[in-house]
């Protein structure tokens, strides 16, 4: 099956609260980026951890690595209507090198 | 403004036509790469390069083509499309290492 495989595949929220999206790959990469897609539109980079990071935080954004079980998670906090979209991991053996996208998570926030 | 472009956004063709799908983008960025995105299989990598005349294949590159003349375009040839190419396509672009990767709109194809 793919590298990077996201769960759930759709997440439905109200507006304020937290919502965590989890991402698992197979094999070692060097990195593991995040990113947001509104329909239809291009991909939007929010967050890119290293394989030697263990947690990183942007703004409502905090992603998490952990290389022993292959597995990062994004949590959003204080959801907004906004921050509807989808979401999807993208994980890199090499920092040049082929990348890997999950099928991804949609998040929908209600107001 | 920072930006990758792709053209163009919207196309319909048909089988066997060829056709090229352009990327351009104004960031001097050594790393560039097209992905096609079909519904519940998210983003798949076709090709890659990592600087003008080198070109990688990705994950799903038969019936495609690419080209990197040029640092700052990197053009999509489909030879001969066929109707399972209709999807919608991404390039993208970044800086060699641990960096973010920029994307363009999108290029919705649809092959009849």
């Amino acid at each position: 099956s793919q590298q990077g495989e996201e769960d759930p595949q759709a997440l439905s929220i109200q507006e304020g609260e937290n919502a965590t999206m989890n991402c698992s790959y197979k094999t070692s990469i060097n990195n593991l980026q995040w990113y947001r897609q509104n329909s239809g539109r291009g991909l939007v980079h929010l967050i890119l951890i290293r394989s030697n990071e263990r947690e990183k935080h942007s703004g409502r954004l905090r992603v998490t690595l952990d290389t022993s079980k292959k597995s990062s998670s994004l949590l959003i906090t204080a959801s907004r209507a906004a921050d509807t979209a989808s979401y999807f991991c993208a994980t890199a053996r090499t920092n040049a090198g082929k990348s890997t996208f999950g099928d991804g998570t949609t998040l929908t926030v209600k107001p | 403004e920072a930006q990758v472009t792709q053209n163009p956004r919207y196309l319909i063709t048909v089988t066997g036509k060829k056709l090229t799908v352009t990327c351009s983008q104004n960031m001097n960025h050594e790393y560039m790469s097209w992905y096609r995105q079909d519904p519940g299989l998210g983003l798949r990598q076709i090709y890659y390069s990592m600087n003008v005349e080198v070109t990688d294949k990705g994950d799903v590159p038969e019936g495609y083509k690419v080209s990197r003349k040029e640092k700052r375009n990197f053009p999509l040839i489909l030879e001969s499309p066929s109707p399972n190419q209709t999807s919608l396509y991404f390039c993208a672009s970044k800086a060699l290492g641990n960096t973010e990767a920029f994307f363009g709109q999108g290029t919705r194809l649809t092959v009849v």
